[in-house]
């Protein structure tokens, strides 16, 4: 079963470059997330995306976009890279079930500005 | 703003001690979660816990939801190295039902 998966897992941009983080899940989930973790800050949510079709800032959303691409897909771009925005970046997807929602993290893409 | 506060923040002790982490908060939240994530991975969920005063068992472990629904606690009996790692407690909140995440506590257990 693969989950969440989540490409690259490792990337050095120079600031001002650009990239984009793919993400998908094979789970059926409608919901999907993109988190970045930082030492001491915790998981914050970057953007998220409740259905095919819908995007939604999170608690910090400045200098990302986000495409859900279909069901399965959700991506990050980056436009022009900041030191700033050296992370480990998780892509997740979550189902509502009685207890509800349940997150499901991909492995993580630690990413590197300089 | 709806915050978790997770105590303590390090945690280091002996295989077979005994310990509790705690999630704290001001707010009241419809649910909450523990995961636990390591090195070079992603968090993996423990347990949800819904009921105001619901203890989970998951063999070691105790989870433990408070009356209020605004804390909860991790109790590990007889600590193993392979309980290390970085705890996280989220709650349900904010008006889209998305998760909150408090820092973590990261815990090492040493043989």
């Amino acid at each position: 079963n693969a989950g969440v998966t989540q490409t690259p897992k490792f990337q050095v941009l120079k600031t001002g470059q650009s990239m984009t983080l793919q993400c998908a899940q094979d789970m059926n989930h409608n919901s999907m997330y993109w988190y970045r973790q930082d030492p001491g800050m915790g998981l914050r949510l970057i953007y998220y995306s409740a259905s095919e079709g819908t995007t939604d800032k999170g608690e910090v959303p400045n200098g990302y976009n986000v495409s859900r691409l279909n069901k399965r897909e959700f991506s990050l771009r980056l436009e022009s890279a900041a030191p700033s925005q050296t992370s480990v970046y998780f892509c997740a997807s979550s189902v509502l079930g009685q207890d509800g929602n349940t997150i499901y993290f991909g492995e993580g893409s630690w990413l590197t500005v300089v | 703003t709806q915050l978790l506060e997770q105590s303590p923040q390090f945690l280091s002790i002996q295989e077979g001690e005994n310990l509790t982490v705690y999630c704290n908060s001001s707010s009241v939240f419809s649910s909450l979660q523990w995961y636990r994530q390591e090195p070079g991975e992603g968090p993996v969920l423990l347990v949800t816990v819904v009921t105001g005063g619901e203890v989970k068992k998951l063999k070691r472990l105790t989870f433990q939801f408070g009356d209020a629904r605004k804390d909860s606690s991790l109790h590990i009996t007889a600590a193993q190295p392979g309980d290390t790692g970085l705890y996280l407690c989220a709650g349900t909140g904010g008006s889209q039902g998305n998760l909150i995440f408090g820092k973590g506590t990261k815990l090492s257990v040493k043989p």
